[in-house]
């Protein structure tokens, strides 16, 4: 299917371990990104990359590892899961301004 | 670094009214997009100004950008309850050389029919 998809669309995990958000987009754009959205605080940025094997950080992006081996993926890894973590997180890509955004991932940790 | 906060955070209007939500920023622009988000969805994309622009129309929807006071609108005249969703800014950060954006906190809008 043409789009950006997002596995698991729900998680729940427990403080301390690993989690990776799956992130895949059909288009071949060169920008993708994470948000996470919070009550009160709208999207903020955790990281973006602007082509294969090329990231950056964003606002937020403390306790997150990001890689980009292949341009239509964009995974996003919680070393070491905290509850301050639990959120709901968007992956988008975009060639240019406009950023087409996945169903969303929300993760719960316990 | 860039930010954006909007204003009001909720709005509550009858079918028909128009809705007014505001954005304002930090630092200096090249480009401010819109975005709609439906409950429990991902955003969608409504339009783009850019900073040497001062209004753009799409449809019912009204865009104005005063970068002299660092501030945005976004007016959706004829409201139908279908436009119910929460609308974002996105500002971009020119001096970063690329295309991320920051997100304003949103305005949560409410249309009752």
């Amino acid at each position: 299917d043409a789009g950006i998809t997002q596995s698991p669309r729900y998680k729940i995990t427990e403080t301390g371990r690993q989690v990776t958000l799956m992130c895949h987009q059909t288009w071949s754009h060169s920008y993708m990104f994470w948000y996470r959205q919070d009550l009160g605080h709208g999207l903020r940025l955790i990281y973006y990359s602007a082509a294969a094997d090329i990231t950056d950080k964003g606002e937020v992006p403390d306790g997150y590892v990001v890689s980009r081996s292949k341009t239509e993926n964009f995974p996003l890894t919680l070393e070491s899961a905290t509850r301050s973590q639990t959120s709901v997180y968007f992956c988008a890509s975009s060639e240019v301004h406009e950023q087409f955004f996945g169903p969303g991932t929300r993760l719960t940790v316990l | 670094s860039q930010q954006g906060e909007e204003d009001p955070q909720a709005l509550s209007i009858q079918e028909g009214e128009n809705a007014t939500m505001n954005c304002s920023y930090k630092t200096s622009i090249n480009n401010l997009q819109w975005y709609r988000q439906n409950s429990g969805r991902g955003l969608v994309h409504l339009i783009l100004i850019r900073s040497n622009e001062r209004e753009k129309h799409s449809g019912r929807l009204r865009v104005t950008l005063d970068t002299s006071k660092k501030s945005s609108s976004l007016l959706i005249t004829a409201s139908r309850a279908a436009d119910t969703a929460s609308y974002f800014c996105a500002m971009d950060e020119p001096l970063s050389g690329t295309y991320k954006y920051i997100f304003g906190t949103g305005t949560r809008l409410k249309v009752l029919a």
